[in-house]
């Protein structure tokens, strides 16, 4: 049983441009989180998707955006990249029907750098 | 959210019991209080929850004050394999036992570093 899988594993990019994270939640999960950790902090929430609609989003700008395809899979896509956007960025799923006693579970991340 | 306090770091030796301490003085009757940990170079992983009662499962026990206010983490036997940033985390549950909007959002802190000696 696979868990969560996130693609590319590291990337580079420079600033201005615009990346795309990709996502498979855990097998029957089916609501998706994103997450950034910068290097030393812990992971700051960035949204969550469910039934392809964002349902809350954190205190991240525009530039930072989501989408949820009908097989549970999601990507983010930031725009106009800052070097401050260097970051692991992580994806966490969970089923929404059992969520109250339900753990996220959390891919391993991808790691971006902005130069 | 309510917040949580750890310390920044701790030290263990192996096969030892290790007690991380978690202070949540603002904690609410429905928090309930979980603890996930990230080995390097992974995402955190779930290591277990509880709202009253002490909780224990394959991978730890959780132990919490009568007032609720802290909690404390308890690795029976340290391994190396359990050097990791243990946070701990207090997630909001309404009376239908669903963490409503905020189900996917966990407020991490800087946790606790552990590290443990051969």
């Amino acid at each position: 049983d696979a868990g969560v899988t996130q693609s590319p594993t590291h990337l580079i990019k420079t600033r201005g441009q615009q990346v795309t994270l990709r996502c498979s939640p855990k097998s029957g999960h089916d609501t998706v989180s994103w997450y950034q950790q910068a290097l030393g902090q812990g992971p700051q929430f960035i949204f969550q998707y469910y039934e392809e609609e964002e349902r809350q989003r954190g205190n991240f700008p525009d530039r930072f955006s989501g989408h949820q395809f009908p097989n549970y899979s999601s990507e983010l896509n930031v725009n106009a990249l800052l070097l401050g956007d260097s970051a692991l960025y992580l994806c966490a799923s969970t089923r929404t029907a059992s969520s109250y006693n339900s753990p996220l579970h959390f891919g391993n991340g991808t790691r971006l750098t902005v130069t | 959210d309510a917040k949580t306090t750890q310390p920044n770091s701790m030290e263990s030796n192996e096969e030892e019991p290790v007690h991380l301490p978690c202070n949540h003085s603002t904690i609410s009757g429905t928090d309930y209080i979980h603890w996930y940990r990230q080995l390097p170079s992974q995402g955190p992983e779930y290591v277990i929850h509880g709202l009253t009662s002490n909780v224990n499962n394959r991978m730890a026990s959780l132990a919490i004050a009568e007032d609720r206010k802290s909690s404390t983490l308890i690795l029976h036997r340290a391994t190396l394999r359990d050097a990791a940033v243990y946070y701990c985390i207090l997630r909001d549950r309404d009376p239908l036992g669903n963490y409503g909007g905020s189900q996917g959002n966990l407020i991490f802190g800087k946790g606790t570093k552990l590290s443990v000696k051969p």
